[in-house]
């Protein structure tokens, strides 16, 4: 299974919005609505932020947000607070049955 | 408390067998299915394995598919990953997790990590 490419690094000012995108195929996040991301500090377990593309798990704020264009999925990070700062990993259901995980971006908040 | 906990830790040799346990509480376990995704140390996150509700259905990424068989027991709130022929790329910290959904990638309780290293 082909990881999903993500930017290494995206970077933003405490208030600020940015966008991290998440390319596949049409075999995995083309094709299925069923791209998650997750968020992980360091040394911490995932965290579920983004389910089936837009939808938001109890708890998570409503300053993340995710969107799917074509192969290309993407989460957004409104209103950017110190505490976002951590890994964000997006991953897909494939046509194999399997799962694939983005490579990984670093948020760094300024 | 929803929790997962996952057990099994430990140093291995090549080619040697290692069993994962993770052990749930604090949910109707016997109604998810459930996944272990690792992560190499430094690295991204990598599923390896999902099993349904009811134990029947597993599938597994390529790398593990052959070596690692992952099983469940409902009546123990249990899940486990027996691991054979263990080679040196498998060294990684590794997470029980259970799935919301069947089909969507809908994973919402972790485990802390355990973590497997393969050295000679």
């Amino acid at each position: 299974q082909s990881a999903l490419t993500q930017p290494a690094s995206v970077s933003g000012s405490p208030g600020q919005s940015i966008t991290i995108f998440c390319t596949g195929t049409r075999s995995d996040v083309g094709g299925y609505n069923y791209v998650s991301w997750f968020q992980q500090h360091p040394g911490k377990a995932p965290k579920l932020m983004i389910y089936e593309v837009t939808n938001r798990p109890s708890g998570i704020s409503d300053r993340f947000s995710g969107s799917k264009s074509g192969n290309t999925a993407s989460l957004t990070i409104s209103g950017l607070q110190a505490e976002d700062e951590a890994d964000y990993y997006c991953s897909s259901y494939t046509s194999r049955g399997t799962y694939a995980f983005g490579t990984g971006t670093m948020v760094t908040v300024l | 408390e929803v929790q997962l906990v996952e057990s099994g830790e430990g140093l291995v040799q090549p080619g040697g067998p290692l069993r994962l346990s993770c052990e749930a509480s604090g949910f109707t376990f016997g109604s998810y299915w459930m996944h272990w995704v690792r992560q190499f140390p430094g690295k991204g996150l990598v599923w390896v394995a999902r099993l349904s509700d009811d134990g029947t259905r597993a599938t597994y990424a390529d790398s593990v598919e052959g070596r690692f068989t992952i099983t469940r027991d409902n009546a123990k709130n249990m899940l486990f990953l027996q691991m054979s022929s263990l080679r040196v790329e498998d060294t990684a910290v590794y997470y029980c997790v259970r799935a919301a959904a069947t089909i969507s990638f809908r994973l919402d309780v972790w485990g802390p990590g355990t973590t497997v290293t393969v050295s000679s």
